[in-house]
């Protein structure tokens, strides 16, 4: 099946420095990546949808300064958190979407402690 | 706006039985449920997927039956073993080119 990788796995900053997550489809070309965010014991919540080339659509409530989404080519998208607070701490899982519109394939997250 | 639901949020249960996990969601026009499972600290994998034509998906001693018209999905796992510990998580797909919504998962601990 088709393999989605993250980068870094987890990561642990101080507060108010920035933070990149990397995001690779390794076999297949993403035309959709997603931003998810789980926090403990609650669910997946859609950050962001990008679509190669263009600007990502945001969530409500979801800050897309503080939160930045680059989907430069069809394998590889960015999140950078900007300036980032202990409360942004979370798990930070992305996806994939290639041809299939139904079918998304997920990265297996990256944890992330702002102290 | 689709609510996915998945009660209780945790179960117990000991070696070999077999089990039934829920999924209720709110908005029956959708295209496909999906059973994924979350090992701590970890993404996601997909365990199966039902179109919304489908009423079943198998795989091994996995079970997924859905009931559109209802809102309703179970995963049924048979002769449940202590590598089946996990959270499973239950989703759906709303429409083409949409997004998976979410319910919370439910926490699955097999005891030896």
């Amino acid at each position: 099946g088709a393999v989605v990788s993250q980068h870094p796995s987890r990561v642990i900053c101080k507060s108010g420095t920035s933070v990149k997550i990397e995001c690779r489809s390794l076999d297949f070309q993403a035309t959709t990546m997603f931003w998810y965010r789980q926090f403990p014991k609650q669910s997946l919540m859609l950050m962001a949808t990008s679509n190669e080339g263009s600007k990502a659509t945001y969530e409500q409530g979801v800050e897309k300064d503080k939160f930045l989404i680059n989907h430069a080519s069809l394998t590889l998208s960015t999140l950078t958190v900007t300036s980032a607070h202990p409360e942004d701490s979370s798990f930070y899982i992305c996806s994939a979407r290639g041809a299939d519109p139904e079918t998304q394939y997920f990265g297996p997250g990256t944890r992330l402690l702002v102290l | 706006k689709q609510e996915v639901t998945q009660i209780p949020a945790a179960l117990s249960v000991p070696e070999g039985e077999n089990l039934v996990l829920n999924c209720s969601f709110t908005d029956s026009a959708i295209y496909n449920l999906q059973w994924f499972r979350q090992d701590p600290g970890k993404g996601l994998t997909s365990l199966l997927l039902i179109q919304s034509s489908q009423r079943e998906q198998t795989s091994g001693r996995l079970n997924a039956s859905l009931d559109k018209s209802s809102g309703r999905s179970t995963l049924y796992i048979a002769a449940s073993q202590p590598g089946d510990s996990a959270t499973y998580l239950c989703a759906v797909f709303t429409g083409a080119n949409s997004k998976l919504t979410f319910g919370k998962g439910i926490t699955l601990s097999v005891r030896p």
